[in-house]
């Protein structure tokens, strides 16, 4: 019930396609919903984060979508480019239980 | 204002050695995380703590692991007689007092990947 599942594992898109990624969850308890991105061997940076009560969240090419009936949300990166070529991470957390629990990544290639 | 700060950025010991890896978290921050991520997988939560106290370890190895993160100084996670097993990168992150709600957002450093030979 702690798991958040991730897909698809990989993904390809030619340059100013949409990528979108999803990620689904089980625990009714989570309410916060962080979406990361990892360079190779860099650190893992916050892209944009949601919480339940609002079913959109945009921040300029990175929308997320929530689901709450559904227990999903997912990332869209609009006009994707070759320099959002990464591995992105969904995330959540139960307010006051301080860890995440991440999802299993999705390797981004955009085609320039 | 400087991130996340973690040290070394590679380390590499042999079997059964001791493996020391330090965290600085963000100024303003007393919340410290760290995570481990083995290759090609997500990061895996290992432990929570503030100033002087372990909040949560329930994502710790029983044995052989050790985390503090004393008054003065960094955070540090221990390792000791490390197996080839314990090669991955491991992530430090920190948050701010969780006073306000965008205390959940936690921000990671760039990590130490440590290789057992």
């Amino acid at each position: 019930q702690q798991q958040v599942k991730q897909s698809p594992q990989s993904l390809i898109v030619q340059k100013g396609g949409i990528s979108i990624i999803n990620c689904a969850y089980e625990n009714t308890a989570f309410d916060y919903f962080p979406w990361y991105q990892q360079f190779p061997g860099k650190g893992p940076a916050l892209l944009i984060a949601i919480r339940p009560d609002v079913s959109e969240k945009k921040e300029g090419r990175f929308t997320i979508s929530f689901n709450k009936s559904a227990k999903q949300f997912s990332l869209h990166i609009m006009d994707s480019q070759p320099g959002d070529s990464a591995t992105y991470f969904c995330a959540a957390s139960v307010s006051g239980t301080y860890k995440y629990i991440f999802g299993t990544g999705t390797r981004l290639k955009v085609l320039a | 204002n400087a991130g996340v700060m973690q040290n070394p950025r590679h380390l590499v010991r042999r079997r059964g050695q001791e493996a020391r890896l330090r965290c600085s978290p963000m100024k303003g921050h007393s919340h410290v995380y760290w995570y481990r991520q083995l290759p090609e997988e997500g990061l895996k939560f290992m432990v929570y703590l503030q100033k002087e106290n372990i909040i949560d370890e329930s994502g710790m190895p029983k044995e052989r692991f050790s985390a503090e993160f004393p008054k003065e100084g960094p955070s540090i996670l221990r390792i000791q007689q490390v197996v080839r097993g314990d090669s991955a990168a491991y992530f430090c992150a920190s948050s701010p007092t969780r006073s306000s709600i965008s205390s959940d957002t936690q921000y990671f450093g760039p990590g130490t990947r440590l290789t057992v030979l």
